[in-house]
């Protein structure tokens, strides 16, 4: 089982719907969850950034830890043809590993 | 301000031939982090440097593999002997310091043909 799972897609909604993107993880060390947003041929580029569970909200995005369920979220208010992307979630532990642990991925298309 | 900047954008190189990929981290960050994308495997971590030392080499996936960082700063990937598994982007990261966010250049993608 990889630490981090997402579906990979791809999730097609209407312009304006509200989108939940969604990820597992299996290691209870985690601490720190990330969500990124990545555009053909780009670099990953960072969206939220989150310590234990609770929500964070950052104009348009919300991002939402469970660390009971280990089940975190991301929901994209007013969605835009220019949020289609690859959305990627991230874990990593609170001490000793300094690496991300992402999982592969969730490839988002909004309709005009 | 300026981002992580990675050079080159593009590498072909032949298989069994050595490859350097550099990367310039953002102005004053501390932490550097080398990735690796493949289709197939996603985004996996490589190395971590905190200054110029290499604390965590865990996920470097052989002896081929190697990394420094000069100065704090600049940071040179190199695979020697290249397979064609090796063929992937390679990405960087840094952040201000230990555990805070890090944030990615734009990557090289190597074709090892």
């Amino acid at each position: 089982q990889k630490e981090v799972e997402q579906d990979p897609g791809p999730l097609s909604v209407p312009e304006g719907a509200i989108v939940s993107l969604n990820c597992t993880y299996s290691n209870s060390a985690f601490q720190y969850f990330m969500w990124y947003r990545q555009y053909s041929r780009k670099g990953p580029e960072l969206l939220m950034y989150t310590y234990s569970s609770g929500n964070k909200e950052d104009g348009r995005f919300t991002a939402q830890v469970d660390k009971s369920s280990k089940y975190i979220s991301l929901f994209i208010r007013d969605s835009q043809p220019s949020d289609s992307a690859t959305y990627l979630c991230a874990g990593r532990s609170g001490g000793g590993a300094d690496g991300l642990t992402f999982g592969k991925g969730t490839h988002l298309i909004i309709q005009p | 301000g300026a981002g992580v900047s990675q050079s080159p954008s593009n590498k072909v190189t032949e298989k069994g031939k050595d490859v350097e990929l550099r990367c310039d981290p953002i102005s004053g960050h501390t932490a550097l982090y080398w990735y690796r994308q493949s289709l197939g495997q996603g985004l996996e971590f490589l190395i971590y440097f905190q200054g110029n030392s290499a604390p965590d080499k865990s996920g470097l996936p052989s002896d081929r593999f190697s990394a420094e960082r000069t100065g704090g700063s600049v940071s040179t990937l190199t695979i020697q002997r290249t397979q064609q598994e090796d063929s992937a982007v390679y990405l960087c990261a840094s952040s201000l310091e230990r555990m805070r966010e890090q944030f990615f250049g734009p990557g090289t993608r190597l074709t090892v043909l």
